[in-house]
């Protein structure tokens, strides 16, 4: 079964509002969650990675004060896009870290108009 | 981003046939994963593999973590059509983050 949630599975939104993803642990508490980014028929790039009570860290091209990431507590992660534009229409992707490995959400399509 | 090379991009193949797909780096891993994607969802993943040389089956599917620790194949045997969807491989450091292959698109028909 899934042990990792998403919400919204999909939200469209007007250029200049800001768009909160939701990712969830549901059965781990996960101390670590990744946040990546897949543009249509590309792979999955990582964004960010979260750490629960410390500040998130962004890998190298991601602006941090565009993509908010609140990891408050073990279950529980989010992604704030700020002042979206169309060109962060993509699809989002949580995963957790279990040990050695990472199991991913099922994605939230972002679409910016 | 870093990304691993993967290899074929694509394949379209008839029901049954067998599948083999690989993954290269310049860069060594300790694990190395492979992960299956079907439209409009996250990645699910197929097999891990933690040690060099190392051949792991999961049904239908083997993968082998290369000696090297620079490569992993993936083989998928007997395809049938619900095979179809883009296999990722992923190779990581420790617990540090995935770096993702480019992806092999497998198209099965009937």
């Amino acid at each position: 079964g899934a042990v990792v949630s998403q919400h919204p599975s999909w939200v469209i939104c007007k250029s200049g509002t800001s768009v909160k993803i939701e990712c969830r642990s549901l059965d781990f508490q996960a101390t670590t969650m990744f946040w990546y980014r897949q543009f249509p028929k590309q792979s999955l790039m990582l964004m960010a990675t979260s750490n629960e009570g410390s500040k998130a860290t962004y890998e190298q091209g991601v602006e941090k004060d565009k993509f908010l990431i609140n990891h408050a507590s073990l279950t529980l992660s989010t992604l704030t896009v700020t002042s979206a534009h169309p060109e962060d229409s993509s699809f989002y992707i949580c995963s957790q870290g279990r040990g050695d490995t990472q199991y991913f959400g099922p994605g939230t399509r972002l679409t910016v108009l | 981003g870093q990304q691993l090379n993967q290899s074929p991009q694509s394949m379209f193949i008839q029901e049954g046939e067998d599948v083999s797909m690989n993954c290269t780096s310049s860069s060594i891993f300790n694990t190395w994963l492979w992960y299956k994607q079907d439209p409009g969802e996250g990645p699910v993943l197929l097999i891990a593999l933690y040690k060099a040389g190392e051949l792991t089956s999961n049904g239908r599917l083997t993968a082998q973590f290369g000696i090297t620790r620079k490569d992993s194949f993936l083989n998928i045997s007997a395809s049938i059509p619900s095979d179809v969807g883009i296999y990722f491989c992923a190779g990581q450091l420790g617990t540090d983050k995935l770096i993702f292959g480019t992806g092999t698109r497998l198209q099965v028909f009937p």
